[in-house]
């Protein structure tokens, strides 16, 4: 069965940083473009961040550009989300998710979720 | 940026009712456009992309239309799992959610 599965999320304090992971599994993970999205309690859905299968394009909504970083290890079929700067506001649960088709020239939709972390910035 | 505008916020309905959800794009995304259905506690479900293709899998009372900057989901007959938050996505351009439709039981 196709499946992402998140780890890495916690409570910290504003300021602090934590790395988010996503492990992959039952395709090929090289192939696909990856992104996360979160949501805040109570809230929508916020797309967050993507990064092309190759690692060569990564983009961030603007609330998050200059504090998160993005990357991956295909070797790993492994996805990651670097946060620092942590504010109160970037308390969500954060979801993976592959990016529909093999080896797409830029975004599609988001045909696979994970059931996503939990992150809680507060002091 | 590109801004998403669903309407209603809420919808009220009964099983069998025919519905429809609404929404807009600040500016032409083509048919670059899905819909997903969250419910809470779970990840959400990729129902439609290109503004009308149905996702494999998915039932087909499910449907979408529209293109360039005014889109709708119709949910032909309402199931009692139909119940829900729905949201449409634009990925013309990064990705930008509508603010979502909850779908409650009259």
């Amino acid at each position: 069965e196709v499946q992402l599965v998140e780890s890495g999320g916690g409570l910290v304090q504003p300021g602090g940083s934590l790395r988010l992971s996503c492990a992959a599994s039952a395709f090929t993970f090289s192939s696909y473009n990856m992104n996360w999205v979160r949501q805040a309690p109570g809230k929508g859905l916020e797309w967050v961040s993507y990064i092309s299968s190759s690692s060569s394009t990564v983009y961030y909504a603007d609330s998050v550009k200059g504090r998160f970083t993005i990357s991956r290890d295909n070797a790993k079929n492994s996805l990651y989300l670097q946060m620092t700067s942590l504010r109160d506001e970037d308390t969500a649960v954060y979801y993976c998710a592959r990016g529909a088709g093999i080896a797409a020239p830029g975004t599609s939709q988001q045909d696979v979720w994970g059931q996503g972390t939990t992150v809680t910035v507060s002091s | 940026d590109i801004q998403m505008t669903q309407s209603p916020s809420t919808l009220s309905a009964f099983v069998g009712d025919r519905v429809t959800i609404t929404c807009r794009a600040s500016q032409s995304i083509s048919s670059w456009l899905a819909w997903y259905q969250e419910k809470p506690g779970k990840a959400p479900k990729l129902l439609i992309y290109k503004a009308s293709s149905l996702e494999s899998g998915v039932p087909s009372r499910f449907s979408g239309s529209g293109s360039g900057t005014e889109f709708t989901l119709t949910i032909s007959s309402l199931q009692p799992d139909d119940f829900a938050t729905y949201y449409c996505q634009q990925y013309k351009t990064y990705y930008t959610f509508g603010q979502g439709t909850k779908l409650e039981i009259k």
